[in-house]
C-alpha cells in the first residue's frame, strides 16, 4: 500500500543544521520530493531526487535516500527563521496509474533566534 | 511563483451550493492534478488530467468533478457542498503524465457555512 510518514514537529535554533526525516512504504517509487509550504501560501518545490541516485546536495539542501530501509531525509544547512514552515515528504508510486504524489502529513519546523 | 495560478483565492458559500474552482498550469505543461488539503486528511489527491482526458483518480467524491479544456485550463466543480468540504484545494502541474515534478498553484480556500 501507499503510505508516507513524517515526525510532526521539529525546533532548531537559527545557525544550526535540521534534519527532517521520512519514511515511504512503496519501493517502486521511481521520485521522491521534498515541498515547503508557509502559511497562507501553497506548495512548493524544495527538490527531489530520483530512485537510483542515494544523495543530492543542492545549495543548503542535502537529499539523503536509503532504499533499503524506504528512509528519505532532507538536511537544511545553517537554517534561518524563512526556513519556518511545514516541509512534506511525497513520493510517486509505481504502482499508480498516472503521475499522482503521496504526501506525508508534513514537519512544521519552528526555527528559533 | 510556480507559475500555476488559481482563481479564485478565497471562496466562502453556503450548505448546498455549487462552486467552480478555476486552475490555469505552467505555460508547456500538459498535465493538471487536483488535490484537497483539510486539517483531518492532510493532502489528498483528486484528480488528474492530462491533455484534456482524465488519466487518474483519487479520493474524489461523486458530487465533485473536474475538466480540462483544449487551452489546458481545468476546472474542479464542488456541488451539494457540506460543512466537510471546507479546505483548501490546490491544483498541480506537470510537462508529462509521467516521473515529472508538480508545481503547485497558491490554492484556494473554501469556507462553506
Amino acid at each position: 500500500g501507499e503510505d508516507v510518514e513524517q515526525s510532526l514537529f521539529l525546533s532548531v535554533r537559527e545557525g544550526d543544521s535540521s534534519v527532517i526525516n521520512c519514511t515511504y512504504t512503496d519501493s517502486s517509487s521511481t521520485y521522491l520530493y521534498w515541498y515547503k509550504q508557509e502559511p497562507g501560501a501553497g506548495l512548493q518545490l524544495l527538490t527531489y531526487i530520483f530512485s537510483n541516485m542515494d544523495m543530492k546536495q543542492d545549495q543548503r539542501l542535502t537529499v539523503l535516500l536509503n532504499k533499503k530501509d524506504k528512509h528519505l531525509s532532507l538536511r537544511i544547512a545553517d537554517t534561518q527563521t524563512g526556513d519556518s514552515a511545514i516541509y512534506f515528504c511525497a513520493e510517486t508510486p509505481e504502482s499508480t496509474a498516472g503521475n499522482k504524489l503521496t504526501f506525508g502529513g508534513g514537519t512544521r519546523v519552528l526555527v528559533k533566534p | 511563483d510556480s507559475g500555476v495560478t488559481q482563481t479564485p483565492k478565497h471562496l466562502i458559500t453556503a450548505t448546498g451550493q455549487r462552486v467552480t474552482l478555476r486552475c490555469s498550469p505552467r505555460s508547456g505543461d500538459l498535465s493538471v492534478y487536483w488535490y484537497q488539503q483539510s486539517l483531518d486528511q492532510g493532502l489528498q489527491f483528486l484528480i488528474q488530467y492530462y491533455n484534456g482526458e482524465e488519466r487518474a483518480k483519487g479520493n474524489i467524491l461523486e458530487r465533485f468533478s473536474a475538466q480540462q479544456f483544449p487551452d489546458l485550463h481545468s476546472e474542479l466543480n464542488l456541488s451539494s457542498l457540506e460543512l466537510g468540504d471546507s479546505a483548501l484545494y490546490f491544483c498541480a502541474s506537470s510537462v508529462r503524465q509521467g516521473d515529472s515534478p508538480l508545481h503547485f498553484g497558491n490554492g484556494t480556500r473554501l469556507t462553506v457555512t
